[in-house]
């Protein structure tokens, strides 16, 4: 069966700070890579989404995340960090024609003045 | 426009009781799904519908738990005999079409207590 693992359960950077969220999975094949973002309160908002081709990929608010098959992994990642950006961060995985997402528990990113 | 909607947003029940949870999609929208998010946890898949018809009910956690889609539209997620367990966000998601490329749009969920 699938499964996503993200080891950071809560980080915290300072504003303007670099920012790295680890995600991996564990599949038999290379699967539909997802991230989403939930601000408090809010429901999920995707900020980017990974299917073939290029392995880094840009998405929303500034974040990017790059597909490395040997490792497993796909971790998000953004230059330069604002406080808007604090909030609980999922990483997921679709399984090719397969119809549901399977979420990691989630890394809640506080961000310091 | 429109996104996903659902209601209650909060839901304070006791134990034994039945409660329904719905949720409306993004108009045009034919995929929609329901997840589960306990403390604690990540989001768990619960059933997915195309149309009226739900292909992937392997996520249900007990018989107590069923759901249904009338009209290509709305759906209810109803809990039967509700424990303490139940208490969760329950989340609704919808899609343009079925499948992993298609993106799941989340509404706001609905907190569930069970007391």
């Amino acid at each position: 069966a699938q499964s996503v693992t993200q080891p950071d359960i809560h980080i915290t950077v300072s504003e303007g700070a670099s920012l790295e969220l680890r995600c991996n999975y564990s599949y038999g094949a290379t699967p539909y890579l997802f991230w989403y973002v939930q601000s408090p309160g809010q429901g999920l908002q995707l900020l980017l989404k990974y299917f073939s081709g290029d392995t880094l990929v840009q998405g929303i608010k500034g974040f990017e995340a790059e597909f490395k098959r040997s490792q497993s992994s796909f971790n998000l990642r953004k230059p330069s960090v604002h406080w808007s950006d604090a909030a609980e961060y999922f990483c997921a995985v679709g399984p090719r024609g397969n119809e549901k997402l399977t979420f990691g528990t989630g890394t809640r990113l506080t961000i310091i003045p | 426009g429109a996104g996903v909607s659902q209601s209650p947003s909060n839901k304070v029940t006791e134990k034994g009781k039945d409660v329904e949870l719905r949720c409306d999609p993004i108009s045009g929208h034919t995929a929609l799904y329901w997840y589960r998010q306990s403390l604690g946890q990540g989001l768990e898949f619960l059933i997915y519908f195309q149309g009226n018809s739900a292909p992937d009910k392997s996520g249900l956690p007990s018989d107590r738990f069923s759901a249904e889609r009338t009209g290509g539209s709305v759906s209810t997620l109803t809990i039967q005999r509700t424990q303490q367990e139940d208490s969760a966000v329950y989340l609704c998601a919808s899609s343009l079409a079925s499948g992993a490329t298609d993106t799941q749009y989340f509404g706001p969920g609905t907190r569930l207590t069970v007391l």
